[in-house]
């Protein structure tokens, strides 16, 4: 069973509009949850991480949300732009173990 | 100079063949993992390694091998590769364990087993 999951294959969004890609855990163990972006030909970079014991992390156009009780996290790219556009994965991780990825999500952000 | 660097980028072999795919860093990390991407199943880890001479298995390591023969440089090995595991692999680092969380990515290497 796939521990972390991001249910969205893809999205699509207008450039300057808000861009909201979810990703949904079942291990309640999970201490801290992560972003990585991926474009075309290129591996994953990082983008932002949070905490299980924060509820919000920001930097810069990117915010993300955990809601531990829904064991759900989201981020929000405000204002998206046309460079934003590549795979979202989001990545879990239980305190001393590897991380645990989602299938990601591809988002398009149209100009 | 990138970071982590894999070779070869693109490989087509045919199936039974042994292949090889190789990870070097400049990072100077201690931590060098092999991942595949599959369309719909995202980054599977298959193999990871926290130093030279520890070797440890992910959740999909059947069918693979690794060597860790110094700490810039991991290989993947395929004995006798079929065709699914034809995959998009990546190789990554991290600095441990206070850095673990966040991994650097080389390009990735698309094989093609036919």
């Amino acid at each position: 069973d796939q521990q972390v999951k991001q249910n969205s294959p893809s999205l699509s969004v207008q450039e300057g509009r808000i861009s909201i890609l979810n990703c949904d855990y079942t291990n309640s163990m999970f201490d801290y949850f992560l972003w990585y972006k991926k474009y075309p030909a290129e591996g994953p970079t990082f983008l932002i991480s949070i905490s299980s014991i924060k509820d919000k992390n920001e930097d810069g156009r990117f915010t993300v949300f955990l809601n531990k009780s829904a064991k759900h996290l989201s981020l929000h790219i405000v204002p998206s732009q046309p460079g934003d556009s590549a795979v979202y994965f989001c990545a879990a991780r239980e305190y001393g173990n590897k991380l645990v990825f989602g299938a990601g999500t591809i988002l398009r952000v149209k100009s | 100079d990138a970071d982590v660097t894999q070779t070869p980028r693109n490989r087509i072999t045919k199936t039974g063949k042994r292949i090889m795919l190789e990870c070097s860093q400049t990072k100077g990390h201690d931590r060098m993992y092999w991942y595949r991407q599959d369309p719909g199943l995202g980054l599977r880890l298959i193999y990871y390694s926290f130093d030279v001479k520890d070797i440890n298995k992910g959740e999909i390591s059947d069918g693979y091998s690794v060597s860790r023969q110094a700490q810039a440089k991991f290989s993947l090995s395929l004995e006798s590769a079929i065709p699914n595991q034809t995959a998009l692999y990546f190789c990554a680092t991290s600095l441990g364990p206070s850095g673990a969380n966040v991994l650097t990515f080389g390009a990735g290497s698309r094989l093609t087993v036919l």
